[in-house]
């Protein structure tokens, strides 16, 4: 079975440009989640995804973070504009419906100079 | 006050030694506790799993929940150079429409020294 697949693996950026992050879960897994993980803190959830509906973003700073589900399986996020404190890496997991366990990708490395 | 407090160390210990990690929390509505071991430059990856207070044993690895304390611990017996990584705790919260959602710790980052 195929894990998690993120891409890009790193992204160097400069602050107030915009960038994207893809996330490809594991067949058949209904649940998504992102999450950001700055350097020497455990992950925090930025939003949770139940196919293709939003079920916390509550995490989420809105103003400059958005994420989407299309068709319940892939998943992107983006931050625009970039701040200096959101490097971090971000992970991206899936759950599927019958187990409490979530699949962690191997996450993107965000540098925002 | 963190939800969940967990001493980031780092530790280091000899090979073979016995580690004990920790966790505290502060939310009597957590219903699952886990452990989640993260390497270098990976994502992590669940280690042990529990729901109700007591030890649940998984080869080298011992889990331990005490809900009237709020408190969670990690064993590790007979530790290996393989066992150094940063050890998550993490405890779910129920939401709506049967969903959980997870509360990390901040990771203590474990060293075994061959």
């Amino acid at each position: 079975e195929a894990g998690v697949a993120q891409s890009p693996r790193y992204k160097i950026i400069e602050k107030r440009q915009s960038v994207a992050f893809w996330c490809n879960p594991i067949s058949g897994h209904a649940t998504l989640y992102w999450y950001q993980q700055i350097l020497g803190q455990g992950p925090k959830l930025l939003i949770q995804f139940q196919n293709n509906g939003v079920v916390d973003d509550s995490q989420l700073p809105k103003d400059r973070f958005s994420a989407e589900r299309l068709k319940g399986v892939d998943s992107t996020l983006k931050i625009q504009p970039a701040k200096l404190e959101d490097s971090a890496v971000y992970l991206c997991a899936s759950k599927g419906f019958s187990t409490d366990t979530q699949y962690f990708g191997p996450g993107t490395r965000l540098t925002v100079l | 006050q963190k939800e969940v407090e967990q001493d980031p160390g780092p530790l280091s210990v000899p090979e073979g030694a016995i580690v004990s990690l920790n966790c505290t929390y502060s939310n009597s509505a957590f219903q699952y506790f886990m452990w989640y071991r993260q390497y270098s430059r990976k994502g992590p990856e669940l280690l042990m799993y529990t729901y109700s207070s007591g030890n649940k044993e998984d080869g080298r690895f011992t889990a331990q929940v005490d809900k009237s304390s709020k408190y969670i611990s990690l064993f590790i017996r007979d530790s290996q150079p393989s066992d150094s990584a940063t050890y998550l705790c993490a405890m779910s919260l129920p939401l709506i429409q049967g969903a959980q959602k997870l509360v990390f710790g901040q990771g203590t980052r474990l060293t075994i020294n061959p």
